[in-house]
Protein backbone atom coordinates (compact mmCIF):
# COMPACT_ATOMS: atom_id res chain seq x y z
CA UNK A 1 0.00 0.00 0.00
CA UNK A 2 0.71 3.63 -0.41
CA UNK A 3 2.63 5.57 2.28
CA UNK A 4 1.16 8.80 1.88
CA UNK A 5 -2.34 10.45 2.38
CA UNK A 6 -3.58 13.04 -0.32
CA UNK A 7 -6.86 14.89 -0.78
CA UNK A 8 -8.50 13.30 -3.40
CA UNK A 9 -9.24 16.52 -5.18
CA UNK A 10 -8.05 20.33 -5.16
CA UNK A 11 -9.13 23.54 -7.31
CA UNK A 12 -6.96 26.39 -8.39
CA UNK A 13 -7.11 29.70 -10.04
CA UNK A 14 -5.15 30.03 -13.31
CA UNK A 15 -2.29 32.05 -11.86
CA UNK A 16 -2.50 31.60 -8.32
CA UNK A 17 -0.16 28.95 -6.69
CA UNK A 18 -0.98 25.67 -6.04
CA UNK A 19 -0.49 23.85 -2.74
CA UNK A 20 -0.70 20.68 -2.70
CA UNK A 21 -0.41 18.30 0.63
CA UNK A 22 0.88 15.64 1.25
CA UNK A 23 1.25 13.00 4.96
CA UNK A 24 4.04 10.66 4.91
CA UNK A 25 4.27 9.79 8.52
CA UNK A 26 5.49 6.41 8.68
CA UNK A 27 8.52 7.38 6.18
CA UNK A 28 11.87 6.07 7.27
CA UNK A 29 14.66 8.22 7.55
CA UNK A 30 16.41 7.21 3.99
CA UNK A 31 13.69 7.54 2.13
CA UNK A 32 12.72 10.46 -0.15
CA UNK A 33 9.93 11.84 -1.28
CA UNK A 34 8.92 12.20 -5.04
CA UNK A 35 6.34 13.75 -6.47
CA UNK A 36 5.33 12.80 -10.33
CA UNK A 37 2.05 13.97 -12.17
CA UNK A 38 -0.04 12.15 -14.77
CA UNK A 39 -2.24 14.24 -17.06
CA UNK A 40 -5.19 12.48 -18.72
CA UNK A 41 -3.54 9.06 -19.47
CA UNK A 42 -0.40 9.94 -20.55
CA UNK A 43 2.55 8.15 -18.28
CA UNK A 44 3.29 9.84 -14.87
CA UNK A 45 5.48 12.80 -15.55
CA UNK A 46 8.15 13.13 -13.04
CA UNK A 47 8.46 16.19 -11.05
CA UNK A 48 10.79 16.35 -8.26
CA UNK A 49 11.67 14.62 -5.08
CA UNK A 50 13.68 15.48 -1.87
CA UNK A 51 15.29 13.91 1.53
CA UNK A 52 14.88 16.72 3.71
CA UNK A 53 16.03 19.70 2.44
CA UNK A 54 13.43 21.88 0.45
CA UNK A 55 13.73 21.52 -3.50
CA UNK A 56 13.08 23.76 -6.21
CA UNK A 57 13.48 23.36 -10.07
CA UNK A 58 11.80 24.93 -12.91
CA UNK A 59 8.75 22.93 -12.42
CA UNK A 60 8.09 23.45 -8.91
CA UNK A 61 8.60 23.32 -5.25
CA UNK A 62 9.02 20.82 -2.66
CA UNK A 63 8.45 21.58 1.22
CA UNK A 64 9.35 19.42 4.10
CA UNK A 65 8.38 19.75 7.47
CA UNK A 66 11.64 19.16 9.50
CA UNK A 67 10.24 15.88 10.85
CA UNK A 68 9.70 14.76 7.80
CA UNK A 69 6.31 13.53 8.32
CA UNK A 70 4.46 15.76 5.83
CA UNK A 71 5.69 18.07 2.67
CA UNK A 72 3.58 20.38 0.38
CA UNK A 73 4.41 20.24 -3.50
CA UNK A 74 3.81 24.37 -4.88
CA UNK A 75 3.18 25.36 -8.32
CA UNK A 76 3.96 28.59 -8.14
CA UNK A 77 1.91 30.03 -11.24
CA UNK A 78 -0.26 27.21 -12.20
CA UNK A 79 -1.65 27.32 -15.87
CA UNK A 80 -4.84 25.14 -17.55
CA UNK A 81 -1.82 23.17 -18.83
CA UNK A 82 -0.73 22.30 -15.51
CA UNK A 83 -4.95 20.15 -14.67
CA UNK A 84 -3.71 16.63 -13.79
CA UNK A 85 -3.25 13.80 -11.21
CA UNK A 86 -0.60 14.43 -8.28
CA UNK A 87 1.40 11.57 -6.76
CA UNK A 88 2.74 12.25 -3.36
CA UNK A 89 5.16 8.54 -3.34
CA UNK A 90 7.81 7.87 -0.45
CA UNK A 91 10.41 5.74 -2.81
CA UNK A 92 11.26 2.20 -1.47
CA UNK A 93 15.02 2.09 -2.86
CA UNK A 94 15.96 -1.68 -1.85
CA UNK A 95 13.73 -2.98 -3.74
CA UNK A 96 13.49 0.12 -6.35
CA UNK A 97 9.60 0.84 -7.06
CA UNK A 98 7.19 3.42 -7.05
CA UNK A 99 4.00 2.59 -5.18
CA UNK A 100 0.89 4.62 -6.35
CA UNK A 101 -1.67 6.11 -4.10
CA UNK A 102 -5.03 7.84 -6.01
CA UNK A 103 -3.03 10.58 -5.65
CA UNK A 104 -5.14 14.65 -5.50
CA UNK A 105 -6.97 15.38 -8.83
CA UNK A 106 -5.44 19.20 -9.71
CA UNK A 107 -8.28 21.45 -11.58
CA UNK A 108 -7.18 24.77 -12.54
CA UNK A 109 -9.73 26.93 -14.18
CA UNK A 110 -9.83 30.10 -15.92
CA UNK B 1 15.05 16.55 -23.64
CA UNK B 2 15.59 12.53 -24.00
CA UNK B 3 12.61 10.65 -23.30
CA UNK B 4 11.89 6.93 -23.34
CA UNK B 5 9.62 6.14 -26.07
CA UNK B 6 7.34 2.62 -26.22
CA UNK B 7 5.57 1.37 -29.20
CA UNK B 8 3.31 0.72 -30.83
CA UNK B 9 0.63 3.31 -28.68
CA UNK B 10 -2.09 1.09 -29.27
CA UNK B 11 -1.82 -2.98 -29.30
CA UNK B 12 -5.45 -4.65 -29.93
CA UNK B 13 -5.00 -8.62 -29.50
CA UNK B 14 -7.27 -11.86 -29.43
CA UNK B 15 -7.54 -13.43 -25.93
CA UNK B 16 -4.80 -16.59 -25.77
CA UNK B 17 -2.37 -14.79 -28.06
CA UNK B 18 1.22 -13.71 -26.99
CA UNK B 19 1.84 -9.65 -27.29
CA UNK B 20 5.20 -8.01 -27.13
CA UNK B 21 5.67 -4.59 -25.84
CA UNK B 22 8.29 -2.63 -27.11
CA UNK B 23 10.19 -0.06 -24.97
CA UNK B 24 13.70 2.40 -25.79
CA UNK B 25 14.73 3.90 -22.24
CA UNK B 26 16.81 6.76 -22.42
CA UNK B 27 20.22 5.96 -23.71
CA UNK B 28 22.36 6.34 -20.66
CA UNK B 29 19.92 4.75 -17.82
CA UNK B 30 20.71 1.34 -16.63
CA UNK B 31 17.72 0.73 -14.42
CA UNK B 32 14.78 -0.57 -16.09
CA UNK B 33 10.84 -1.22 -15.18
CA UNK B 34 7.26 -1.62 -16.12
CA UNK B 35 4.14 -0.40 -14.75
CA UNK B 36 0.50 -1.26 -15.57
CA UNK B 37 -2.39 0.75 -15.14
CA UNK B 38 -6.03 -0.36 -15.61
CA UNK B 39 -8.83 2.07 -16.53
CA UNK B 40 -9.55 4.04 -13.63
CA UNK B 41 -7.38 2.17 -11.34
CA UNK B 42 -3.74 2.98 -9.80
CA UNK B 43 -0.60 2.63 -11.51
CA UNK B 44 1.06 -0.56 -10.58
CA UNK B 45 4.20 -2.27 -10.72
CA UNK B 46 5.33 -4.79 -12.17
CA UNK B 47 8.74 -5.71 -12.40
CA UNK B 48 12.31 -3.72 -11.99
CA UNK B 49 15.42 -4.95 -14.44
CA UNK B 50 18.91 -4.21 -14.12
CA UNK B 51 22.10 -5.56 -15.28
CA UNK B 52 19.98 -8.07 -17.89
CA UNK B 53 18.39 -9.73 -14.56
CA UNK B 54 15.23 -9.31 -13.22
CA UNK B 55 15.63 -7.31 -9.52
CA UNK B 56 12.45 -7.16 -8.55
CA UNK B 57 8.39 -8.33 -9.65
CA UNK B 58 5.15 -7.98 -8.13
CA UNK B 59 2.63 -10.62 -8.01
CA UNK B 60 0.99 -9.79 -10.94
CA UNK B 61 4.25 -10.43 -12.80
CA UNK B 62 3.34 -14.17 -13.51
CA UNK B 63 4.73 -16.96 -15.59
CA UNK B 64 2.72 -15.13 -18.17
CA UNK B 65 4.97 -12.69 -18.25
CA UNK B 66 8.52 -11.76 -19.25
CA UNK B 67 11.10 -9.18 -19.96
CA UNK B 68 14.00 -9.01 -22.26
CA UNK B 69 16.72 -6.64 -22.92
CA UNK B 70 17.62 -8.18 -26.43
CA UNK B 71 20.17 -5.77 -27.38
CA UNK B 72 21.33 -2.32 -26.54
CA UNK B 73 18.87 -0.17 -26.90
CA UNK B 74 15.30 -1.71 -26.37
CA UNK B 75 13.46 -3.32 -23.52
CA UNK B 76 10.31 -5.94 -24.01
CA UNK B 77 7.82 -6.85 -22.08
CA UNK B 78 5.90 -9.99 -23.11
CA UNK B 79 2.89 -11.41 -22.08
CA UNK B 80 2.34 -15.09 -23.56
CA UNK B 81 -0.86 -16.09 -23.66
CA UNK B 82 -2.77 -12.80 -22.76
CA UNK B 83 -6.43 -12.97 -20.85
CA UNK B 84 -8.79 -10.34 -21.04
CA UNK B 85 -8.38 -8.82 -17.28
CA UNK B 86 -4.65 -7.79 -19.25
CA UNK B 87 -5.93 -5.02 -21.10
CA UNK B 88 -4.66 -1.59 -19.45
CA UNK B 89 -2.21 1.11 -20.12
CA UNK B 90 1.68 -0.30 -19.61
CA UNK B 91 4.27 2.29 -19.16
CA UNK B 92 7.78 1.64 -19.32
CA UNK B 93 10.18 3.89 -17.22
CA UNK B 94 14.15 3.79 -16.73
CA UNK B 95 16.42 5.68 -14.36
CA UNK B 96 20.15 6.06 -14.10
CA UNK B 97 22.58 6.04 -11.47
CA UNK B 98 23.90 8.92 -9.74
CA UNK B 99 26.61 10.20 -7.26
CA UNK B 100 27.28 7.43 -4.45
CA UNK B 101 25.11 4.95 -6.82
CA UNK B 102 22.00 6.25 -5.56
CA UNK B 103 19.35 6.09 -8.51
CA UNK B 104 17.96 8.91 -9.88
CA UNK B 105 14.62 9.71 -10.78
CA UNK B 106 11.93 7.01 -13.05
CA UNK B 107 11.24 8.63 -16.05
CA UNK B 108 8.11 7.04 -17.54
CA UNK B 109 7.14 6.73 -21.43
CA UNK B 110 3.85 7.28 -22.60
CA UNK B 111 2.35 3.73 -22.79
CA UNK B 112 1.07 0.86 -24.71
CA UNK B 113 -2.83 0.70 -24.50
CA UNK B 114 -2.88 -3.01 -24.69
CA UNK B 115 -7.04 -4.41 -25.46
CA UNK B 116 -7.85 -7.56 -25.14
CA UNK B 117 -10.91 -9.13 -27.24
Amino acid sequence: DAKTTQPPSMDCAEGRAANLPCNHSTISGNEYVYWYRQIHSQGPQYIIHGLKNNETNEMASLIITEDRKSSTLILPHATLRDTAVYYCIVRVISPDKLIFGTGTRLQVFP
Amino acid sequence: EPEVTQTPSHQVTQMGQEVILRCVPISNHLYFYWYRQILGQKVEFLVSFYNNEISEKSEIFDDQFSVERPDGSNFTLKIRSTKLEDSAMYFCASSEVGQGARIQPQHFGDGTRLSIL
